[in-house]
């Protein structure tokens, strides 16, 4: 059984660019999560999806946003980089939102330059 | 809101020994979950164990357990004959029903052959 497929790994951008990233959750899993991890706030969350709507929405500015597509495949997007927004970002699955366990990705490491 | 502490930012254990990790965290909510998941270099967050606060009982997994002391909001991890593959960041995280997946800020763990 596949795991979470994130794409790409590695990402360089430039400061006011946009960029979006993508994940594959495992097959069946509905509900998928963001993260973005840093190491001065560690592991923020950012949203969660199921079923293609938003469930759940951290604290970051409306620069970041998301979508699922009905096949539960997730893109976030960043708006008008920022320095700031280097960070790894996470992409976690589960069954459904009654389930605790997440399986996460390997993660896309963005660097804004 | 739901935080949790972790307050060994780093540790070291010599190869075969006994290892534990400190969590504690904060919530007034009666039901949720406390993991502890497994970072290495490659970046993928692994589930190492999972607590259901509604069980008494210390989760064990091989040579992975728990001391979940839910009055006390203690959920500290216990590694026993540490091997080198255990070096990693190990992170403590809190969920229920309503919220989101909360890290700790982490505790990066070197096994020392």
């Amino acid at each position: 059984k596949a795991g979470v497929t994130q794409t790409p790994r590695y990402l360089i951008k430039t400061r006011g660019q946009q960029v979006t990233l993508s994940c594959s959750p495992i097959s069946g899993h509905r509900s998928v999560s963001w993260y973005q991890q840093t190491p001065g706030q560690g592991l923020q969350f950012l949203f969660e999806y199921f079923s293609e709507t938003q469930r759940n929405k951290g604290n970051f500015p409306g620069r970041f946003s998301g979508r699922q597509f009905s096949n539960s495949r997730s893109e976030m997007n960043v708006s008008t980089l920022e320095l700031g927004d280097s960070a790894l970002y996470l992409c976690a699955s589960r069954p459904g939102t009654a389930d605790y366990g997440y399986t996460f990705g390997s993660g896309t490491r963005l660097t804004v330059v | 809101a739901q935080t949790v502490t972790q307050s060994q930012p780093e540790m070291s254990v010599q190869e075969a020994e006994t290892v534990t990790l400190s969590c504690t965290y904060d919530t007034s909510e009666n039901n949720y979950y406390l993991f502890w998941y497994k970072q290495p270099p490659s970046r993928q967050m692994i589930l190492v164990i999972r607590q259901e606060a509604y069980k008494q009982q210390n989760a064990t997994e091989n040579r992975f357990s728990v001391n979940f002391q839910k009055a006390a909001k203690s959920f500290s991890l216990k590694i026993s004959d540490s091997q080198l593959g255990d070096t990693a960041m190990y992170f403590c995280a809190f969920m229920n029903a309503n919220t989101p997946l909360v890290f700790g800020k982490g505790t990066r763990l070197s096994v020392i052959a």
